[in-house]
């Protein structure tokens, strides 16, 4: 199985301030077919389903404020939320799809310091 | 819209069986790959189980293979998971997602195993 892991498990950034998580695949998830890379990333807030953010590791799903960013490629990736607003408290989670079984990262909790 | 309602959470006994369905609206679901998903209690998210659009794939998470069938029924744009032979770890809100990146997440059901 892929392990996914995040780094933190935890931050909190002054509104405004750009927040940053990574996120580290056990083994490359850029599928040589496409030249793309088979990750995503999840906001969670409390009681809610997840919502996804971002998929192929950068494009950003429709509806989905441009100050959330992903990059990344192979092994190693980042969400950026480049100004942090009240709304964006929650946890998020990447997700490889590029074998089964799917995994998770463990999550990362985002508050307002 | 997209829409998709998962029913047929409950409590149930170790042992026991809950069969969940999953109906959709909103997108063409014989389009999409699903997936169930499932969170326990205050903790993060696991891939249960996938199924094609056709419905003639199937994969299981180590964990429920041999006791859980996905299935789905495109005529009724429906999805289902047949869960048996159910354990206290089983505990969780089970999601169906759409898409092989999971575009579209339905609400959750909770299924509570204990005695």
């Amino acid at each position: 199985d892929i392990v996914m892991t995040q780094s933190p498990d935890s931050l909190a950034v002054s509104l405004g301030e750009r927040a940053t998580i990574n996120c580290t695949s056990s083994q490359s998830v850029l599928h040589s077919s496409n030249n793309k890379n088979f990750l995503g990333w999840y906001q969670q807030k409390p009681g809610q389903p997840p919502k996804l953010l971002i998929y192929w590791a950068s494009t950003r799903e429709s509806g989905v404020p441009d100050r959330f960013s992903g990059s990344g490629s192979g092994t190693d990736f980042t969400l950026t939320i480049s100004s942090l607003q009240a709304e964006d408290v929650a946890v998020y989670y990447c997700q490889q799809y590029y074998g089964l079984p799917q995994t998770f990262g463990q999550g990362t909790k985002v508050e307002i310091k | 819209q997209a829409q998709l309602v998962e029913s047929g959470g409950g409590l149930v006994k170790p042992g026991g069986s809950l069969r969940l369905s999953c109906a959709a609206s909103g997108f063409t679901f014989s389009d999409y790959y699903m997936n169930w998903i499932r969170q326990a209690p205050g903790k993060g998210l696991e891939w249960v189980a996938h199924i094609n659009s056709a419905g003639t794939t199937k994969f299981y998470a180590d964990s429920v293979r041999g006791r859980f069938t996905i299935s789905r029924d495109n005529a009724k744009n429906s999805l289902y998971l047949h869960m048996s032979s159910l354990r206290a770890e089983d505990t969780a809100v089970y999601y169906c997602a759409a898409g092989v990146a999971a575009d579209y997440w339905g609400q959750g059901s909770l299924v509570a195993v204990s005695s």
